[in-house]
């Protein structure tokens, strides 16, 4: 069946950090790619998505490609802030919207 | 507008009891689900609907039912509460494919529930 496969947590950095986190997928036909985040104590919001191969999606300077020939959609931001501190999840959907199992990211000042 | 609302926020049941968590959306969204998360475990679903008087199961349904007699609407029943039912739970709605915004779900703020 689909799945994903994300990066295991937590994840520890600095501000103004490069941060990556990675995310592979299994998945029959074409899925449609997502980020979504959760701060403390919230629901979980929609970062960003990608509904087809090599589509770049993109919000509150994070990125992440489709990427079809690797399976993946890894999740990049170039220089990261203490409010950027969550949990991180991706998922991708066919009939049912499938989750990785979340990666907590943690910047220190 | 409201988006997806679930009530109550916060829960303790103890063993055996039964209850209801309501989760309703104003979207005119198709697709409803309910998801726990547990630390560690990421999101699984628990049940599904693709539309009014229609469900099925998720990843983890034992324990739960659920019914969706409106497009607006989908319950959650515990119908004998157990420990191994503490957790937080989503509520969540998105658009069917078929109306051209695929894909993108909408979850409301989550039910904290321990079962003593």
């Amino acid at each position: 069946g689909d799945s994903v496969t994300q990066m295991e947590g937590p994840v520890t950095l600095s501000e103004e950090a490069f941060l990556t986190i990675n995310c592979t997928y299994t998945a029959t036909g074409y899925p449609s790619l997502f980020w979504y985040v959760q701060y403390p104590g919230e629901g979980l919001q929609l970062l960003l998505k990608a509904t087809k191969a090599d589509d770049k999606g993109s919000n509150k300077g994070f990125e992440a490609t489709y990427r079809k020939e690797t399976t993946s959609f890894h999740l990049e931001k170039g220089s990261v802030q203490v409010s950027d501190s969550a949990v991180y999840f991706c998922a991708l959907t066919a009939e049912k919207l499938v989750f990785g199992q979340g990666t907590r990211l943690t910047i220190n000042p | 507008n409201a988006g997806v609302t679930q009530t109550p926020k916060f829960q303790v049941l103890k063993t055996g009891q039964s209850m209801t968590l309501q989760c309703a959306q104003d979207m005119n969204h198709e697709y409803m689900s309910w998801y726990r998360q547990d630390p560690g475990m990421g999101l699984r679903l628990i049940h599904y609907s693709v539309g009014a008087g229609i469900t099925d199961q998720g990843e983890v349904p034992n324990g739960y039912n659920v019914s969706r007699s409106t497009t607006e609407d989908f319950p959650l029943r515990l119908l004998s509460a157990a420990p191994s039912q503490t957790s937080v739970y989503f509520c969540a709605s998105r658009p069917s494919p078929s109306s051209g915004r695929r894909g993108t779900q909408y979850f409301g703020p989550g039910t904290r529930l321990t079962v003593l």
